[in-house]
C-alpha cells in the first residue's frame, strides 16, 4: 500500500514570497496520477495540478508541479493573499485504491 | 454546469446504518467513475470508496477502514450513486464528499458541497 507524505507541515510565509510544498511515497509511483488539491477553510477542495505537472482549468501559473518516481513538488512562485490554504498531495494506483498525504498548511506569517 | 449534490447526512447512534445520495448533473453519468471522500472535523482528505464507470463494469473498491460496512452502488437512469453506510462507528463522524474522477485527467474534477455524517449516541 502506497503511503502519501507531506513536508513541511505548515509553512509560514509572506504574501509575495515562494512557496515549495513537498510530497513524497513510499514507493516510486505514476506521475500521471499524482494530483494536488487546494482547500481553503470552509471550502470545498479544488484541483489544482494533475499529471504532476499539468495545471487545472483556471488556475494561475504562479502554480507549477513537478517531480517524478516518489519525489514531487508544488511551486507557487509569488504567494497571493488568496493563497493561503491547505495543499494535499493525492495518488490513484490505477486499480483499487486512492491515496492523499495528510496536507501542508501554508500561513500568513 | 457539472453539478454534484449529495444528501441523506445526519446524527445516527453507533451500530446504525445510513445511505448517502450523490445526484449527478452536467455530464455523461454513467461514463463517470464516483467516488467518496471524507474529512473529519478539522482534519484531512480519506478516500472511501469509488464506482467505476458502467462501461468498466461498474464495480467498486473500499478502503480497508470501511470494507465489509459499506456498500456504493449506482443507478445511472437517476444519476444516482448511493452510499450504503452500516454498523457505524464514531470514527465514520464526517463530511463526506462525493467526487467525480476525470478519466482524461486522472484526477478528481468536480466535487459537491458535502453531506455531514455524526455517529453519536
Amino acid at each position: 500500500e502506497i503511503v502519501l507524505r507531506q513536508s513541511p507541515g505548515t509553512l509560514s510565509l509572506s504574501p509575495g514570497e515562494r512557496a515549495t510544498l513537498s510530497c513524497w511515497a513510499s514507493q516510486s509511483v505514476s506521475s500521471n496520477y499524482l494530483a494536488w488539491y487546494q482547500q481553503k477553510p470552509g471550502q470545498v477542495p479544488r484541483l489544482l495540478i494533475y499529471g504532476a505537472s499539468s495545471r487545472a482549468t483556471g488556475i494561475p501559473d504562479r502554480f507549477s508541479g513537478s517531480g517524478s518516481g516518489a519525489d514531487f513538488t508544488l511551486t507557487i512562485s509569488r504567494l497571493e493573499p488568496e493563497d493561503f490554504a491547505v495543499y494535499y498531495c493525492q495518488h490513484y494506483d490505477g486499480s483499487a485504491r486512492v491515496t492523499f498525504g495528510p496536507g501542508t498548511k501554508v500561513d500568513i506569517k | 454546469e457539472v453539478q454534484l449534490v449529495e444528501s441523506g447526512g445526519g446524527l445516527v447512534q453507533p451500530g446504525r446504518s445510513l445511505r448517502l445520495s450523490c445526484v449527478g448533473s452536467g455530464f455523461m453519468f454513467g461514463d463517470s467513475a464516483i467516488n467518496w471522500v471524507r474529512q473529519a472535523p478539522g482534519k484531512g482528505l480519506e478516500w472511501v470508496t469509488f464506482i467505476r464507470e458502467t462501461f468498466a463494469g461498474g464495480t467498486a473498491e473500499y478502503s480497508a477502514s470501511v470494507k465489509g460496512r459499506f456498500v456504493l452502488t449506482r443507478y445511472d437512469s437517476k444519476s444516482t450513486v448511493y452510499l450504503q453506510m452500516n454498523n457505524l462507528k464514531s470514527e465514520d463522524s464526517a463530511i463526506y464528499y462525493c467526487i467525480r474522477w476525470s478519466g482524461t485527467l486522472k484526477a478528481y474534477d468536480f466535487w459537491g458541497q458535502g453531506t455531514l455524517v455524526t455517529v453519536s449516541s
